[in-house]
């Protein structure tokens, strides 16, 4: 079965832009996290999202959100880019049933300029 | 405040021995607790997981042992293999705690583990 997808793969901005990043799950699953990777704080929990409701959330700024919709596929935004932004975000496609197991995708390079 | 930790930047073994990262939290209400591998330029992998109720799960050449007294884990490889040179990053949920969300998972800082031929 087809992986996690995440769009765009490398982005770079510039201060006080803002950006939003796709991920699309592996098919059937409905439950989408998100998270920030840096050297300096390595993974970080951003939000959950189940059936287009964000079912859980980190200790991140409003200037980060995110949606999901009725296919379960998943968006992030984040606005008034700031240098410290620049991070691998990652989607993580979460396994139903009680496994708990989360699948990732590739990421999403972000470098803020 | 790092609720999960993994003290070991990084370990060098030889091919064939044993290597062994650990882990250790500080959160209470950690639950379950699960091993991802990470290549450059790609996503974490799931290796493996426990759950707070046993103390061992195997799978494999992977083993990962759960200390809930000393709030550790310890992730075993054996024979250790040039193609497991990767990052490992344990991870940690507390599920009993997370509204009704199972997949808010606390990571450790990774250790970078390389497996010399």
């Amino acid at each position: 079965k087809a992986g996690v997808t995440q769009t765009p793969r490398y982005l770079i901005k510039t201060r006080g832009q803002q950006v939003t990043l796709s991920c699309s799950p592996i098919s059937g699953h409905r439950s989408v996290s998100w998270y920030q990777q840096t050297p300096g704080q390595g993974l970080q929990f951003l939000f959950e999202y189940f059936s287009e409701t964000q079912r859980n959330k980190g200790n991140f700024p409003g200037r980060f959100s995110g949606r999901q919709f009725s296919n379960s596929r998943s968006e992030m935004n984040v606005s008034t880019l700031e240098l410290g932004d620049s991070a691998l975000y990652l989607c993580a496609s979460n396994s139903p049933g009680g496994s708990y197991e989360q699948y990732f995708g590739p990421g999403t390079r972000l470098t803020v300029t | 405040d790092q609720q999960v930790k993994q003290n070991s930047p990084s370990l060098s073994v030889q091919e064939g021995r044993i290597s062994i990262l650990n882990c250790d939290y500080t959160n209470s209400m950690f639950d379950y607790f699960l091993w991802y591998k990470k290549y450059p330029a790609e996503g974490p992998t799931f290796l493996i997981s426990i759950s707070s109720i046993k103390d061992k799960n195997e799978d494999g050449r992977f083993t990962v042992f759960l200390n809930k007294s000393a709030k550790h884990l310890s992730l075993h490889i054996v024979p250790s293999q040039p193609g497991d040179s990767a990052v490992y990053f344990c991870a940690a949920s507390a599920r009993r705690n997370s509204g009704g969300s199972n997949y808010k998972l606390t990571f450790g800082k990774g250790t970078l583990l390389t497996v010399n031929p």
